[in-house]
């Protein structure tokens, strides 16, 4: 059974650190990373996707993916409270398929 | 960018009410979506993958006969909740993605269902 697992949190961080989020997933066939944030209430938001194993860097935000440890984790720079939110990691096999989700972790910018 | 726009945002009905819900993608064609729901404090899970001009494949555990999936064009999809009950309560969000089909899924807004 594909399982993604993340820490639920929260995960509180001071205004302008940097925020580290971890995912580990079990299929080792998953072929696509993706982070998405999610807002109470509303529907996700694709933060950063990756495909190979290292780092991508896009703006604030850092996505490194090591398959090898099967473990995905995006990091994100001079935290702003509107970052506060639930970070969705997110698995894919391969074209055909959906995403297979983790629970998602709650994190907390503080000002 | 890629947009998908599902509707309604909300529905609120009696049970045993039939539910129709839309999904469009605006910008794209999409010969494939997906619907999930999300009950609260959890997160999405993948109910079905609707293909363009062919039956919808169902994740394990989901009624293919309560929720009915058409995907009759390249831009629309939709889910029918059939007879809904209070434990079909739930917000169902579809997705879809353009271009590269391992690329990443665009989210509609969701629609929050409700069966009194």
């Amino acid at each position: 059974q594909k399982e993604v697992e993340q820490n639920s949190g929260p995960l509180s961080v001071p205004e302008g650190a940097i925020a580290s989020l971890n995912c580990t997933y079990s299929d080792r066939g998953s072929q696509s990373f993706f982070w998405y944030r999610q807002y109470s209430g509303k529907s996700p938001e694709l933060i950063m996707f990756i495909y190979s194993n290292g780092d991508k860097e896009d703006g604030r935000f850092t996505a490194q993916l090591n398959k090898a440890s099967q473990y995905v984790s995006l990091l994100i720079r001079d935290s702003q409270p509107s970052d506060s939110a639930t970070y969705l990691c997110a698995v894919k096999r391969g074209g055909a398929d959906g995403l297979t989700f983790g629970k998602g972790t709650h994190l907390i910018i503080q000002p | 960018g890629a947009v998908v726009s599902q509707h309604p945002s909300w529905v609120i009905c009696k049970s045993g009410t039939s539910v129709k819900i839309e999904c469009r993608s605006l910008d794209f064609q999409a010969t494939t979506m997906f619907w999930y729901r999300q009950f609260p404090k959890q997160s999405l899970m993948l109910m079905a993958t609707s293909n363009e001009g062919s039956k919808a494949t169902y994740e394990q555990g989901v009624e293919k006969d309560k929720f009915l999936i058409n995907h009759a064009s390249l831009t629309l999809s939709t889910l029918t909740v059939t007879s809904a009950h209070p434990e079909d309560s739930s917000f169902y969000i579809c997705s879809a993605g353009q271009g590269n089909p391992g690329g990443p899924q665009h989210f509609g807004d969701g629609t929050r269902l409700s069966i009194l």
